[in-house]
């Protein structure tokens, strides 16, 4: 079974500041996918960003970077120029590798989370 | 993009009845959905995962028998909560995907139970 553990239950900086969230996983699997998902006070989620274990090469999208390094078992989230719009439980996910061999999908594995609070 | 629409938004009913909670693909086929439970301040956990036309399996620890669900559509899958009790009040989240592309979650159902 996988786990994934964010060590950080909350953070704060200021608004304009970058921020780097961590994340670490267990599994045996050698190919996977990971992902960041933001769930602001209306609860709803939506994804940050996705990476591809198979894929060297961290993912990027606008402000949001992530480090993903795979011997490590490390996948962190880093927000730059952050906002007050950013402020949010973000939780650390995975995704077994069966998902995407074409034959069906498993549920996400999260972590337990980090409250990111930007103050103005 | 992708959009799932869960009904209702939130539900407070007496303890003993049931609950019925829906999900729904708007603009594409949900061959697969997942419901999660998330517990105030606590991450999402995963309760089962349903296929079209197909029991759904559920995750070690969830009764199967308390949550049922029904996936008998490409559309629409539904978690009905029976004889709900207190400790079933939770927020209640449904989850698709075909692709990677794909994975929505809806908005949410957030149940209490007096």
């Amino acid at each position: 079974a996988q786990t994934v553990t964010q060590s950080q239950p909350e953070m704060s900086v200021q608004e304009a500041e970058t921020v780097t969230l961590s994340c670490t996983y267990d599994t045996s699997e050698s190919n996977y996918y990971l992902f960041w998902y933001k769930q602001p006070p209306s609860r709803q989620m939506i994804l940050v960003i996705r990476q591809e274990a198979y894929k060297q090469q961290n993912a990027t999208e606008n402000r949001f970077s992530v480090n993903f390094q795979k011997a490590a078992k490390s996948f962190s989230l880093k927000i730059s120029d952050s906002q007050l719009g950013d402020t949010a439980m973000y939780f650390c996910a995975f995704m077994k590798p069966s998902t995407y061999s074409g034959g069906g999908a498993d549920g996400l594995t999260f972590g337990k989370g980090t409250h990111l609070i930007i103050q103005p | 993009g992708a959009v799932v629409s869960q009904h209702p938004s939130w539900v407070i009913c007496k303890s003993g009845t049931s609950v019925k909670i829906e999900c729904r693909s708007l603009d594409f086929q949900a061959t697969t959905m997942f419901w999660y439970r998330q517990f105030p301040k606590q991450s999402l956990m995963l309760m089962a995962t349903s296929n079209e036309g197909s029991k759904a399996t559920y995750e070690q620890g969830v009764e199967k028998d308390k949550f049922l669900i029904n996936h008998a559509s490409l559309t629409l899958s539904t978690l009905t909560v029976t004889s709900a009790h207190p400790e079933d009040s939770s927020f209640y989240i449904c989850s698709s995907t075909g692709t990677v592309d794909d994975y929505t979650f809806g908005s949410g159902t957030r149940l209490t139970v007096v």
